[in-house]
């Protein structure tokens, strides 16, 4: 049973445009969510994250959304740049977790010129 | 700073072989870790080390064995390969080691096939 669902895998977006990338997750002890970004042939790098005291969190063009109540997160990217096209990845934690993240399956974004 | 190196970054086996995959990091991180990450899934992890001298079992261990050989080093073996180990492998590492704060920095990844 997946924790933590990515339920696009793929996403085409016009540059200069609004990406919005999903994520839910079913495990309301998850306290701590992480967006990482993955290029091809490398690892995933951490992009942004949010604690779930908050229901934002901000770091220049990427936004991190978070609605406990209907345990759904979200990634905005304004504006959406060439360099943004990637496989998006979200992660979840809980308290008491032994430093475990759940992952969720990944979004390829695709940024068209 | 190189971050985080993995060796090799491709290996073919035969089944019932076994290797040892090699991860290294130089910023001084307490907690290592090792993932597979499979075509349509998110990464999974196998083991994970909190500190110099502790593993533990992630949700995916079976099949696999690690060592924490020093704070730099973390090496995952395959004892007896499989084909359902073919995968790509990643070790991460982090500089707390508390579920609050969780932001991993990952090596590029071994490519495995197990025929």
């Amino acid at each position: 049973d997946q924790q933590v669902k990515q339920n696009s895998p793929s996403l085409s977006v016009q540059e200069g445009r609004i990406s919005i990338l999903n994520c839910d997750y079913t495990n309301s002890m998850f306290d701590y969510f992480l967006w990482y970004k993955k290029y091809p042939a490398e690892g995933p790098t951490f992009l942004i994250s949010i604690s779930s005291i908050k229901d934002k969190n901000e770091d220049g063009r990427f936004t991190v959304f978070l609605n406990k109540s209907a345990k759904h997160l979200s990634l905005h990217i304004v504006p959406s740049q060439p360099g943004d096209s990637a496989v998006y990845f979200c992660a979840a934690s809980e308290v008491d977790s032994n430093y475990q993240l759940i992952w969720g399956a990944g979004t390829k974004l695709i940024i068209k010129p | 700073n190189a971050g985080v190196t993995q060796t090799p970054k491709f290996q073919v086996l035969k089944t019932g072989q076994s290797m040892t995959l090699q991860c290294a990091q130089d910023m001084n991180h307490n907690s290592m870790y090792w993932y597979r990450q499979d075509p349509g899934m998110g990464l999974r992890l196998i083991y994970y080390s909190a500190s110099e001298g502790t593993t533990d079992k992630g949700e995916v261990p079976n099949g696999y064995n690690v060592s924490r050989l020093n704070k730099r080093e973390f090496s995952l073996r395959l004892e007896s390969a499989a084909p359902s180990q073919t995968s790509v492998y990643f070790c991460a590492s982090s500089e707390a080691g508390t579920a609050s704060y969780n932001e991993q920095f990952f090596g590029p990844g071994t490519r495995l096939t197990v025929l």
